[in-house]
């Protein structure tokens, strides 16, 4: 089946940095890969779709980059505030079942 | 407008009842989606519906576990003969077609102890 690896660990970072997440896939690679926030105690809030045709997407301070051959998707928050911080999960479709990672702690100090 | 509703949004039950979690989806999205979330954990998906087509069980965890979807809209996830293992966030989400399939809108979910 399908598995999805992001960083365990949280990204602590300061206050205007960029933020970088990975998501790693193994397996099939996906026609989409998308990234939710989730705040403690709150279903996922969808962030970004991007397409296997699609090397790059942003919105607003948002960006995800989708490289199949690596197998990985990278996003990024440029000048992270303090309310960027959240768990930030990256998912994908295959085969009509749906995989979540597990998520990185993402904490923006300010 | 509203968004996706769940109830109830905290169950305790003592093992070996059963429990019926509740899901109404957002007017009009076709698509409605179960995961199980434990503590610390990324999401497990459960079951899809979309629009009237039977769904893929596959993802269910055991034979304890079905959900039903009515009408094309409320969808009703049973697990019965609780277990201490079943103790998770149950999250449902629902999407407005098939060309958005993957744009999912989660509700707040449903908190489920048991005993």
């Amino acid at each position: 089946s399908q598995k999805i690896e992001q960083n365990s660990e949280a990204l602590n970072i300061q206050e205007g940095k960029t933020a970088t997440l990975t998501c790693n896939y193994t397996n099939y690679s996906p026609a989409y890969l998308q990234w939710y926030r989730q705040d403690p105690g709150r279903g996922p809030v969808f962030l970004l779709l991007i397409r296997e045709n699609e090397k790059e997407k942003r919105k607003e301070r948002l960006k995800v980059t989708f490289d199949t051959t690596l197998k990985q998707s990278l996003f990024h928050i440029t000048a992270s505030q303090p309310a960027d911080s959240a768990t930030y999960l990256c998912a994908l479709a295959a085969f009509n079942k749906f995989y979540f990672g597990s998520g990185t702690k993402l904490n923006v100090k300010p | 407008g509203a968004g996706v509703s769940q109830s109830p949004s905290n169950k305790v039950t003592e093992k070996g009842k059963d429990v019926e979690l509740r899901c109404d989806p957002i007017s009009g999205h076709t698509a409605l989606y179960w995961y199980r979330q434990s503590l610390g954990q990324g999401l497990e998906f459960l079951i899809y519906f979309q629009g009237n087509s039977a769904p893929d069980k596959s993802g269910l965890p055991s034979d304890r576990f079905s959900a039903e979807r009515t009408g094309g809209s409320v969808s009703t996830l049973t697990i019965q003969r609780t277990q201490q293992e079943d103790s998770a966030v149950y999250l449902c989400a629902s999407s407005r077609d098939r060309e958005r399939a993957y744009e999912q809108y989660f509700g707040p979910g449903t908190r489920l102890t048991v005993t």
